[in-house]
């Protein structure tokens, strides 16, 4: 099936510093990224979807300043998680689909779990 | 958005068939129904999706009654590996967003 590779899958970093985590399609062209944040034994809570082309749409109460997302190709979009603080510590997750529309499935990345000192 | 509710945990044992089920209750007609499996630091793995009335596959079945305001993720007889979160979602129409509700930690027992 599908498959969708993020790096890095674990980063620690002091806080103050910026951290970029990508998102990869690895056989097929994704016109649409979602990002999703998950803290332990939470729920994945959707940040933003990124559009090829064109500006990410964030959800309400995401900070576009913070989160910079780029989608410069049809199989790679970019979170950067500028000045990281502790907080900011969480699991980022991405996904891509497939399908048009309302069907078809979505793939997941393996997650990238950022630890800010 | 049609909001989800499911159970927050459930229990079972090795070799037992296990349903969850999930409300829709606001679900939109071009909406569709969609499960997903997560382990523990890993993203989650799709297990199934339907419209309406029954949809199979080699993991799973789900069931859909005819007013779509609910629905059953059926695991046939489950293993230890089955251990995991499953996130019953709503494909938001024709965006390609899925929004996670708390999920169904299910705990399976030898």
């Amino acid at each position: 099936g599908a498959v969708v590779s993020q790096h890095p899958s674990w980063v620690i970093c002091k806080s103050g510093t910026s951290v970029k985590i990508e998102c990869r399609s690895l056989d097929f062209q994704a016109t649409t990224m979602f990002w999703y944040r998950q803290f332990p034994k939470q729920s994945l809570m959707l940040m933003a979807t990124s559009n090829e082309g064109s500006k990410a749409t964030y959800e309400q109460g995401v900070e576009k300043d913070k989160f910079l997302i780029n989608h410069a190709s049809l199989t790679l979009s970019t979170l950067t998680v500028t000045s990281a603080h502790p907080e900011d510590s969480s699991f980022y997750i991405c996904s891509a689909g497939t399908g048009s529309g309302n069907t078809g499935e979505l793939f997941f990345g393996e997650g990238s779990r950022l630890t800010v000192l | 958005l049609a909001k989800t509710t499911q159970p927050i945990s459930m229990d079972s044992y090795e070799g037992q068939e296990v349903n969850i089920t999930c409300s829709h209750n606001n679900i939109a007609t071009n909406d569709y129904i969609t499960w997903y499996q997560q382990f523990p630091s890993q993203g989650p793995r799709f297990i199934i999706q339907g419209y309406k009335t029954k949809v199979t596959n080699e993991v799973a079945s789900l069931f859909i009654p005819a007013d779509r305001k609910s629905s059953t993720l059926s695991l046939p007889r489950v293993s230890l590996s089955d251990t995991a979160v499953y996130y019953c979602l709503v494909l938001v129409g024709n965006t390609g967003k899925l929004i996670f509700g708390q999920g169904t930690t299910l705990q399976v027992k030898p």
